[in-house]
């Protein structure tokens, strides 16, 4: 089953306004969460780390106060962003790695937003 | 940036032939993953691979870490149109500076004849 669960799987919002992702791991405990975004037919883009009791860390080109990042718990990683535009409509993905294992990254279910 | 190389880009098979796909870099990884991605949906893991001339099976599918640890291949056996989606490689730098982020290729989109 699934181990990284992300929620809403799809949000529809107008433009001006913010809108928050929430990553959770379900079964462990993830120090780190990751936050990609997807356009279509493309690869993923890191756009930040999340780092659990700590500030993000932004890839660069990744608008640190557009794409506001908290990490308030071990389970729990959100992404908001702020003042959405049209442009901002993208496939958000999240994904952790379990403690102690440096390798395998598990991927959330992915959020589809449509900024109107 | 550090990139990996994915090919092919796409891919229009015949059901039950099997499939091959590869990425390479000029960079050295220490750990290579294959996800499949279907529409609308995130990656799903299918092989993780960690040691050099590592050969790991999932079933169909069978994939491979390169001995020069900069490439990596994925096989996928008597396709069925289920196999459809797009599949992508991903590479952990062995470079402590990158902290540990996998940089991903750009994925192979595999579609099927029925």
């Amino acid at each position: 089953g699934a181990v990284v669960s992300q929620h809403p799987s799809w949000v529809i919002c107008k433009s001006g306004t913010s809108v928050k992702i929430e990553c959770r791991s379900l079964d462990f405990q993830a120090t780190t969460m990751f936050w990609y975004r997807q356009f279509p037919k493309q690869s993923l883009m890191l756009m930040a780390t999340s780092n659990e009791g700590s500030k993000a860390t932004y890839e660069q080109g990744v608008e640190k106060d557009k794409f506001l990042i908290n990490h308030a718990s071990l389970t729990l990683s959100t992404l908001t962003v702020t003042s959405a535009h049209p442009e901002d409509s993208s496939f958000y993905i999240c994904s952790a790695r379990r403690p102690m294992n440096t390798g395998e990254l598990f991927f959330g279910e992915g959020s589809r937003l449509t900024v109107l | 940036g550090q990139q990996l190389n994915q090919s092919p880009q796409s891919m229009f098979i015949q059901e039950g032939e099997d499939v091959s796909m590869n990425c390479t870099s000029s960079s050295i990884f220490n750990t290579w993953l294959w996800y499949k991605q279907d529409p609308g949906e995130g990656p799903v893991l299918l092989i993780a691979l960690y040691k050099a001339g590592e050969l790991t099976s999932n079933g169909r599918l069978t994939a491979q870490f390169g001995i020069t640890r900069k490439d990596s291949f994925l096989n996928i056996s008597a396709s069925i149109p289920s196999d459809v989606g797009i599949y992508f490689c991903a590479g952990q730098l062995s470079d402590r500076e990158y902290g540990n982020k996998l940089v991903f290729g750009a994925g192979t989109i595999l579609r099927v004849k029925s």
